[in-house]
């Protein structure tokens, strides 16, 4: 089962854009689609807010942006914004009814 | 509107069970795939199994093979988790999840609002 590595944190201020990365052990998570992202505000269940990699669920900013890249998929958010502070998970979605693996996890810190 | 609910958290004794359950509404749950994950205190979040729409397969954690159980009963839109010899390690929030297939990849896209474990003597 593919390890799963983000940042501990990362922080921008209101307005900038920041990437949060997931390096997985094995090719499966930057060229196969099988990445999804998700928020988690404290106290809060888990929310889905990119998956297949790159796409977006209905109701979920534009502002949210996912790619893959090698073993890496990446989060963009751009503009900032003070309610997008909260940790941030990557998963790897091995296929249909299999495993899956989170990262870590990145707390985003709002300056 | 749709939504899942879960029930079954509290203390128990390291080496006891306990069987959590999760209602799902305003969705038929015999038409996906659904899934437990847990978060640890302070941690990040773990995922723990997945069943089928009909019950037929199952996959496992390796942390949690042979001591939890992941069912399901579509007549009364409920999954459960069904756990065995608890460490205190399981202590957690259990969150329970719809696993939604996308056409090339799944994802949790409706989640639980969490039921909390905690394994103390």
């Amino acid at each position: 089962q593919s390890a799963l590595t983000q940042p501990a944190s990362v922080s921008g201020s209101p307005g900038q854009s920041i990437t949060i990365s997931c390096t997985g052990t094995s090719s499966a998570v930057g060229n196969h689609n099988l990445v999804s992202w998700y928020q988690q505000h404290p106290g809060k269940a888990p929310k889905l807010i990119i998956y297949e990699g790159s796409k977006r669920p209905s109701g979920v900013s534009n502002r949210f942006s996912g790619s893959e890249s090698g073993n890496t998929a990446s989060l963009t958010i751009s503009g900032l914004q003070a309610e997008d502070e909260a940790d941030y998970y990557c998963c790897l979605n091995a296929g249909r009814i299999t495993f899956a693996v989170f990262g870590g996890g990145t707390t985003l810190t709002v300056l | 509107q749709v939504q899942l609910v879960e029930s079954g958290g509290g203390v128990v004794q390291p080496g006891r069970s306990l069987r959590l359950s999760c209602a799902a509404s305003g969705f038929t749950l015999g038409s996906y795939a659904m899934d437990w994950v847990r978060q640890a205190p302070g941690g990040g979040l773990e995922w723990l199994a997945v069943i089928s729409d009909d019950g037929s397969h199952e996959y496992y954690a390796d942390s949690v093979k042979g001591r939890f159980t992941i069912s399901r009963d579509n007549a009364k839109d409920t999954f459960y988790l069904h756990m065995n010899d608890l460490r205190a390690e399981d202590t957690a929030i259990y969150y329970c999840t719809r696993d939604l297939w996308f056409g090339q990849g799944d994802a949790f896209d409706i989640w639980g609002q969490g039921t909390r474990v905690t394994v103390s003597s």
